[in-house]
């Protein structure tokens, strides 16, 4: 079954960009994966799906300064401009016909 | 707009037993395979079971096989997990949570519920 990978923690300061990474295990490398955001005390909130070519499809009301990209097995979401509601747990997701439905441990995200 | 509403939660013994509820408004359930993904406290997201649209497909997470049930009343558009059996390590928040795609089997979820905690404490 496909295991999702992430970092437990990232910063970076106000204002600035961050590209937080979601990696794919061997044999997987190809499949779709989908970002959610967690704000503190809040239900999760889906950004985008993210493909292996690098296409990436948003969700409604998501801001311009989010975007996805890709590269081998890695999938990405960056934030551009970062606002202090930026501040988030980040997971990834990802899903098949036998697994169902995967998800990444989670990347911390603070904005100094 | 999709909006996706749990209920039933609360505080339940170990080995007790509890019914959540989620109640779609702003779409046709009936279109569309749903979720139940919880959250232990300070913990990430876990998979814990998964229905077709018509309901005829069930999955479950191995930690909640033959304990939790996934269904479904497309009339009342509403969604349900009965959970039994139920021990300290089932406490979090579970979030119901719909399928992108219409119709189709699997896919990324594109909303969530708010989420209803479940609490195991003798």
């Amino acid at each position: 079954q496909p295991v999702l990978t992430q970092s437990s923690s990232a910063s970076a300061s106000l204002g600035s960009s961050v590209k937080l990474t979601c990696t794919l295990s061997s044999g997987h490398r190809t499949y779709i994966i989908a970002w959610h955001q967690q704000q503190p005390g809040k239900a999760p909130r889906y950004l985008m799906k993210v493909e292996g070519s690098g296409n990436y499809n948003k969700g409604s009301g998501v801001p311009d300064r989010f975007s996805g990209s890709s590269s081998g097995a890695d999938r990405y979401l960056t934030i551009s401009n970062l606002q202090s509601e930026d501040e988030a747990d980040y997971y990834c997701e990802t899903w098949d016909s036998n697994t169902q439905k995967v998800f990444g441990g989670g990347t911390k995200l603070t904005v100094l | 707009q999709e909006q996706l509403l749990e209920s039933g939660g609360g505080v339940v013994q170990p080995g007790g037993s509890l019914r959540l509820s989620c109640a779609a408004s702003g779409f046709i359930l009936s279109n569309y395979g749903m979720h139940w993904v919880r959250q232990a406290p300070g913990r990430g997201l876990e998979w814990v079971a998964s229905i077709g649209y018509d309901g005829n497909n069930k999955y479950y997470a191995d930690s909640v096989k033959g304990r939790f049930t996934i269904s479904r009343d497309n009339s009342k558009n509403t969604l349900y997990l009965q959970i039994s059996s139920l021990r300290a390590e089932d406490t979090a928040v579970y979030y119901c949570a719909k399928i992108m795609i219409s119709r189709a089997a699997i896919g990324p979820i594109d909303y969530w519920g708010q989420g209803t905690l479940v609490t195991v404490s003798s």
